[in-house]
């Protein structure tokens, strides 16, 4: 079956730890975005990316990265920069019209 | 820049009732909108979507949803609500001049009463 598959769905992070987390799509869709969801906040965009090599900072990429070396993959790294890190992270992917397919998500949580 | 609204942050109704969820936009140009739910814990699934032409559109589950241009609106309805539809509902529009980035208005919860 086509998807994405982010992983991991839960993931705990103490203070100052860089994590990552994975974003995998057997779409063969070439756009692919990072969004934060917090509770009564709706999505906001962190970085997306239109083809390989090469992606964009979204509305909330502060203490975030992302990098793009092949079109199936898009990892998030959360930075220790990021002050409030804690959050539901969504990866998507876009099709022709913009129609957005959207992972499971993974949960962070930092101690 | 676009922006979503939706009025109500949860409704609560009946089963077997129907449902009117609220969103309006503000975008320069006509714009591709979306309705996407989202079950606790999990991404979205696109219900519908609006490009162009019938401003009527139907949608997975028995969702429908009107385009209204002079109203700025994209309203979501279903005839009759089932159990299953308890979940949180996001109207987008997409930017079609800015690498297809969608905006989401913050969610509307819906709460099925049995």
């Amino acid at each position: 079956d086509g998807g994405i598959t982010q992983s991991p769905k839960y993931l705990f992070r103490k203070e100052g730890q860089n994590v990552t987390l994975s974003c995998e799509q057997n779409l063969n869709h070439d756009a692919m975005y990072w969004y934060r969801q917090d509770p009564g906040q709706g999505l906001r965009l962190i970085y997306y990316s239109q083809i390989v090599n090469d992606f964009q900072k979204g509305d909330i990429a502060e203490g975030y990265s992302v990098s793009r070396e092949k079109k199936e993959s898009f990892p998030l790294t959360v930075t220790s920069a990021q002050k409030n890190p804690t959050a539901f992270y969504l990866c998507a992917t876009g099709s022709g019209a913009n129609v957005l397919t959207f992972g499971a998500g993974s949960r962070l949580t930092v101690l | 820049a676009q922006s979503v609204t939706q009025p109500d942050i949860h409704i609560t109704v009946s089963e077997g009732a129907s449902l009117e969820l609220r969103c309006n936009y503000s975008y320069g140009a006509t714009p591709y909108l979306f309705w996407y739910v989202q079950s606790p814990g999990q991404g979205l699934q696109l219900l519908l979507k609006y490009f162009s032409g019938d401003t009527l559109v139907q949608g997975i589950k028995g969702f429908e949803a009107e385009f209204k241009r002079s109203q700025s609106s994209f309203n979501l309805r279903k005839p009759s609500v089932h159990w299953s539809d308890a979940a949180e509902y996001f109207c987008a529009v997409v930017d079609n001049t800015n690498a297809g980035k969608s905006t989401f208005g913050d969610g509307t919860t819906l709460t099925v009463k049995p």
